[in-house]
């Protein structure tokens, strides 16, 4: 059971826009920044957005972030075959000792 | 460009002992946290352990306190996890993270290839 609750699937066509959410609580999203990472198949896990919704260079503009209170989004527009990956939300979590926690992942299909 | 590697990875018997090294490059390693984070087959990520810049400061998940030992050699640009009394729900591909600044709760911006480890009998 992951700390993070993400959607286990999401699909869409080329094209189009779909939105992957991510839920925490207090101690996480809402009082921390929220990551994404992209998971292509077989590969390492890749930084798709930091501190909310800023994007790392090389990263297109075709992905974009947003946090509100204790959820946040990933929101990808114009959506390409080669998008079809593993998507994971990610907060700092200052429960306990403090830790990272992810969310369970989101399997996007591009129909 | 920064590069991550680990190695280390292999099949253990339960309760059994194993050590991960991950050698970095590309960057001034000293100057930044670094972090385990793993994958069981088919599963999500789950963060592992974390090592401050200088390594004074250590922070490891709750599954893991006791058993495993995060470390580092800032001179030889070396990242190690020590696992001993490994269980069979250890098994996973363990990936090596650079964080982007001094701290441990500064985020993951590059990761390794990771190196699988399998606990059976």
């Amino acid at each position: 059971q992951s700390v993070l609750t993400q959607p286990p699937s999401a699909s869409g066509t080329p094209g189009q826009r779909v939105t992957i959410s991510c839920s925490g609580s207090s101690s996480n999203i809402g009082s921390n920044y929220v990551y994404w990472y992209q998971q292509l198949p077989g590969t390492a896990p890749k930084l798709l957005i930091y501190r909310n919704n800023q994007r790392p260079s090389g990263v297109p503009d075709r992905f974009s972030g947003s946090k509100s209170g204790t959820s946040a989004s990933l929101a990808i527009s114009g959506l390409r075959s080669e998008d079809e990956a593993d998507y994971y939300c990610a907060a700092w979590d200052d429960s306990l000792s403090g830790r990272w926690v992810f969310g369970g992942g989101t399997k996007l299909t591009v129909l | 460009e920064v590069q991550l590697v680990e190695s280390g990875g292999g099949l253990v018997q339960p309760g059994g002992s194993l050590r991960l090294s991950c050698a970095a490059s590309g960057f001034t390693f000293s100057s930044y946290a670094m972090s385990w984070v793993r994958q069981a087959p088919g599963k999500g990520l789950e963060w592992v352990s974390a090592i401050s810049g200088s390594g004074g400061s250590t922070y490891y998940a709750d599954s893991v306190k006791g058993r495993f030992t995060i470390s580092r050699d800032n001179s030889k640009n070396t990242l190690y996890l020590q696992m001993n009394s490994l269980r069979a729900e250890d098994t996973a591909v363990y990936y090596c993270a650079k964080g982007s600044g001094y701290s441990y709760v500064d985020y993951f911006d590059y990761w390794g290839q990771g190196t699988l480890v399998t606990v059976s009998s």
